[in-house]
């Protein structure tokens, strides 16, 4: 299996405009998860799937963070309008067994927002 | 909310040396442990997990962790550490969060070890 894929590996963008983030799971996983890596906090948990379904939303930051998947090989993270504070690596992770199973993670994306 | 702590967030060491990397959590309940590793431009990957059984597992790489519970620990060990050992590792504790988990993680340790 190719494991979990993410594009693009890198995003630059200017302060305003929109950001979509792509994440494809490791085919079979039931659970998709959105994680966010700053200096300042660390890993983050963003949001998670199980079967399409968003369980917990509870890490999204602010209302201009969305994250849809509407498919089980599909999930987007999306940042509208974006702003210099959301540079981060933001990665994928998919398991699956669910949350207490291990989680597999994509290579990331890496955003800088000027 | 639960904790992860990582007291040591910068190691350096020489190659052949052995490491202990610190873990401890705050929750009192049933958990799951994990170390995961992240090689400088690569992804995080799974050294090791503990969900039950014996509290020392045996990871990849020669790595191995012991759950203490009484302490609320699951450091992480390598007897003789290599120059290929320069990741930064990351300590996650699965813990209840409302009717599911949440897996939560430490802050890092960078490790880098010197030729």
């Amino acid at each position: 299996d190719a494991g979990v894929i993410q594009s693009p590996r890198h995003e630059v963008t200017e302060m305003g405009q929109e950001v979509t983030l792509r994440c494809k799971p490791i085919s079979g996983h039931d659970y998709l998860f959105w994680y966010r890596q700053t200096m300042m906090r660390g890993l983050e948990l963003l949001i998670y799937f199980n079967n399409n379904v968003p369980i917990d939303d509870s890490g999204m930051p602010e209302d201009r963070f969305s994250a849809k998947m509407p498919n089980a090989s599909f999930s987007t993270l999306k940042i509208q309008p974006s702003e210099p504070r959301d540079s981060a690596v933001y990665f994928c992770a998919s398991s699956l067994r669910g949350t207490t199973d291990t989680q597999y993670f994509g290579p990331g994306t890496r955003l800088t927002v000027l | 909310a639960q904790s992860v702590s990582q007291h040591n967030h910068h190691v350096i060491l020489s190659e052949a040396a052995s490491l202990e990397l610190g873990c401890n959590y705050s929750y009192g309940g049933t958990v799951n442990l994990f170390w995961y590793v992240q090689y400088p431009g690569q992804h995080l990957q799974l050294l090791l997990k503990y969900f039950s059984g014996d509290p020392l597992v045996k990871g990849i790489k020669g790595f191995e962790a012991e759950f203490i519970k009484s302490k609320f620990s699951f450091n992480l060990r390598k007897p003789s550490v290599q120059w290929s050992d320069t990741a930064e590792y990351f300590c996650a504790v699965n813990t209840p969060k409302g009717s599911a988990r949440q897996l939560t993680f430490g802050s890092g340790t960078q490790l880098t070890v010197l030729p």
